[in-house]
């Protein structure tokens, strides 16, 4: 069974700090996203990357930054959290379709981050 | 811009019945997919259904079908004979421009709670 892994489900960490959001696949998948999401906006793109060391920027990249070192990771990077990146926030990974027409695009389970 | 309007943001219904989550979507390019997930407590995103710009057929997966309304812009889901466990957060997204292609990125809607009563 294909993973998309965050290696936290809950975090919680103080105003100022470096947090490290991870996220694995295990699908051997070039495209990863990280998305966050607040109630009423739905889910919003940050970052994204479609090969090892690549990255673009989202829709809302302030504030954050991304790593792809190796192609199954991609780590989220609050350089100095604050307040308002409190959040749900969910890893994906993608091959677009597969020979048998499914649509493979993976969510992880979410790592729901608190900054006080 | 892409954008995504789910107008409901919670919607109740009684098991067994039949529920439609309205989505209407924004975009001026010719080539995109309409995609409707589920978003149980446990956080989750669960694919359920998509449905290509130049499909001619809606699409149905199981109790799921895609009421796809190209003129109107409209991508509503219906579930059938609804179920306990269809309680969830239900999102609605689009992938604009070649989206066949891998890759590509979902412009989400703000979602709809649906809540299904015994």
């Amino acid at each position: 069974d294909v993973k998309v892994t965050q290696s936290s489900r809950y975090l919680v960490k103080r105003t100022g700090e470096k947090v490290f959001l991870e996220c694995v696949q295990d699908m051997d998948h070039e495209n990863m996203f990280w998305y966050r999401q607040d109630p009423g906006l739905g889910l919003r793109l940050i970052y994204f990357s479609y090969d090892v060391k690549m990255k673009e920027k989202g829709d809302i990249p302030e504030g954050y930054s991304v790593s792809r070192e190796k192609k199954e990771r991609f780590s989220l990077i609050l350089e100095s959290a604050s307040t308002n990146q409190t959040s749900m926030y969910l890893c994906a990974s993608s091959l677009g379709f597969d020979a048998e027409g499914n649509y493979g695009y993976t969510f992880g389970s979410g790592t729901r981050l608190t900054v006080v | 811009a892409q954008k995504i309007t789910q107008t409901q943001p919670g919607m109740f219904v009684q098991e067994k019945e039949a529920v439609t989550l309205d989505c209407t979507y924004d975009t001026s390019d010719p080539s995109y997919g309409l995609f409707w997930y589920k978003q149980p407590s446990s956080g989750e995103m669960i694919f359920l259904i998509y449905q290509g710009s130049y499909d001619q057929q809606n699409a149905t997966e199981g109790r799921y079908s895609l009421n796809f309304q190209k003129a109107r812009k409209s991508a509503n889901l219906v579930i059938s004979a609804s179920q306990l466990g269809d309680s969830a957060m239900y999102f609605c997204a689009m992938i604009p421009k070649d989206w066949d292609n891998y890759g590509q990125n979902f412009v989400f809607g703000p979602g709809t709670r649906l809540s299904v009563l015994p």
